[in-house]
């Protein structure tokens, strides 16, 4: 079946620092990839996407590139603020595309 | 504004009471779910409705149930609540297959405590 393994947390950044969060999936065909993030108190939001290999998905600063050659999608920002603290889920659809799968999500605090 | 709502967003039961968490989306999306969300668990489907009058099993449905009677509601029973249950309940919509559209929209959230 369809898995996503996300790098553990807590990720722990001060303001301006670079950001990597790895995303790695298991899946048969072609499935689409995606981040969504979750500010506190609230719930998921689509941060990016792509749909097939090769394809960068960006947003807020943020970008991921497909990579069906390594199964990855990870995530990066080349400078974090504040205002990014949140919990970050890498999660893919395919076979029967209504099905989501997340990875167990990665805590990210940035401190001023 | 146009979206996924929620109700409540805080319950607490006793164990053995029965529940009904509210979902409703006003996008005429054709497909609706419902997600717990449990500290290193992330999250997982509990059901999920492709349409009016058809729903289906996540991977989470034990204790669990739904019905989907017009396309806006998608509500989610408890039955007999137990302390496992204790989670936050998340409901999520999109458009049906045939769009293209595969990103979901989440509500907010439902924070459910089973003593």
């Amino acid at each position: 079946g369809n898995s996503v393994t996300q790098m553990e947390g807590p990720v722990t950044l001060s303001e301006e620092a670079f950001l990597t969060i790895n995303c790695t999936y298991t899946a048969t065909g072609y499935p689409s990839l995606f981040w969504y993030v979750q500010y506190p108190g609230e719930g998921l939001q689509l941060l990016l996407k792509a749909t097939k290999a090769d394809d960068k998905g960006s947003n807020k600063g943020f970008e991921a590139t497909y990579r069906k050659e390594t199964t990855s999608f990870h995530l990066e920002k080349g400078s974090v603020q504040v205002s990014d603290s949140a919990v970050y889920f890498c999660a893919l659809s395919g076979g029967s595309n209504y099905k989501l799968t997340f990875g167990k999500g990665t805590l990210l605090t940035v401190n001023p | 504004n146009a979206g996924v709502t929620q109700t409540p967003k805080f319950q607490v039961l006793k164990t053995g009471q029965s529940m009904t968490l509210q979902c409703a989306q006003d996008m005429n999306h054709e497909y609706m779910s419902w997600y717990r969300q449990d500290p290193g668990m992330g999250l997982r489907l509990i059901h999920y409705s492709v349409g009016a009058g058809i729903t289906d099993q996540g991977e989470v449905p034990n204790g669990y149930n739904v019905s989907r009677s017009t396309t806006e509601d998608f509500p989610l029973r408890l039955l007999s609540a137990a302390p496992s249950q204790t989670s936050v309940y998340f409901c999520a919509s999109r458009p049906g297959e045939a769009s293209g559209a595969n990103v979901l929209t989440f509500g907010a959230g439902s924070r459910l405590t089973v003593l």
